[in-house]
């Protein structure tokens, strides 16, 4: 089946400091690809998306590419804030999948 | 636009019974979807509504079931619940006609079953 595979947390980071935090699936068929953003006591925000290959998604400084080749779609950031402190999720969904996430990377980023 | 509205926000059940969920979507939004959240098994999608009909299911039990209401209103249901039910249960809010556009999550419904 369907699925999305992150890199583990806590992320943890100095204010500034660059990231990534790694994504990769496996999936028949042609999907689109989510990172989404979980603040503490909150429901998930979509961050950015992509819908097909080569796509860049980017939102509030985060970017990641589509890439078909390797199954992947990293998250970066140039210069993380604390407030950028949260869980990140990776997802997948369209049809004929069901949307399927990864299992959340906790980011802690430090003054 | 009002956001996507859960309710309860918390709620305590004891094994074997049953138990309601509402979702409330953001206006002129016609699909909602439910997701199961828990420390193990991480986001896992329960299924999806569009226009009353069920588009979607994941690989739960019969005992999780869902309907969704002609104002787009949907709510969920789990009979006889177990202690493994604990868990956040998350409904989205569906711009668009498929689950490959937006979502926008409510704040979810905390489900503690002892």
């Amino acid at each position: 089946g369907d699925s999305v595979t992150q890199m583990e947390g806590p992320v943890t980071l100095s204010e500034e400091a660059f990231l990534t935090i790694n994504c990769t699936y496996t999936a028949t068929g042609y999907p689109s690809l989510f990172w989404y953003v979980q603040y503490p006591g909150e429901g998930l925000q979509l961050l950015l998306k992509a819908t097909k290959a080569d796509d860049k998604g980017s939102n509030k400084g985060f970017e990641a590419t589509y890439r078909k080749e390797t199954t992947s779609f990293h998250l970066e950031k140039g210069s993380v804030q604390v407030s950028d402190s949260a869980v990140y999720f990776c997802a997948l969904s369209g049809p004929p999948q069901i949307p399927t996430f990864g299992r959340g990377t906790s980011l802690i980023v430090h003054p | 636009k009002a956001g996507v509205t859960q309710t309860p926000r918390y709620l305590i059940k004891t094994r074997g019974q049953q138990v309601t969920l509402s979702c409330s979507p953001i206006s002129g939004h016609r699909s909602v979807s439910w997701y199961q959240q828990t420390p193990g098994q991480g986001l896992q999608f329960l299924f999806e509504y569009f226009s009353e009909t069920q588009r979607n299911k994941g690989n739960f039990p019969g005992r999780f079931s869902g309907r969704q209401f002609s104002n787009s209103r949907s709510e969920m249901n789990v009979s006889t619940l177990e202690l493994g039910d604990s868990a956040l249960y998350l409904c989205a809010s569906i711009e668009g006609t498929g689950v490959s556009n937006e979502q926008f999550f409510g704040p979810g419904t905390r489900l503690t079953v002892l």
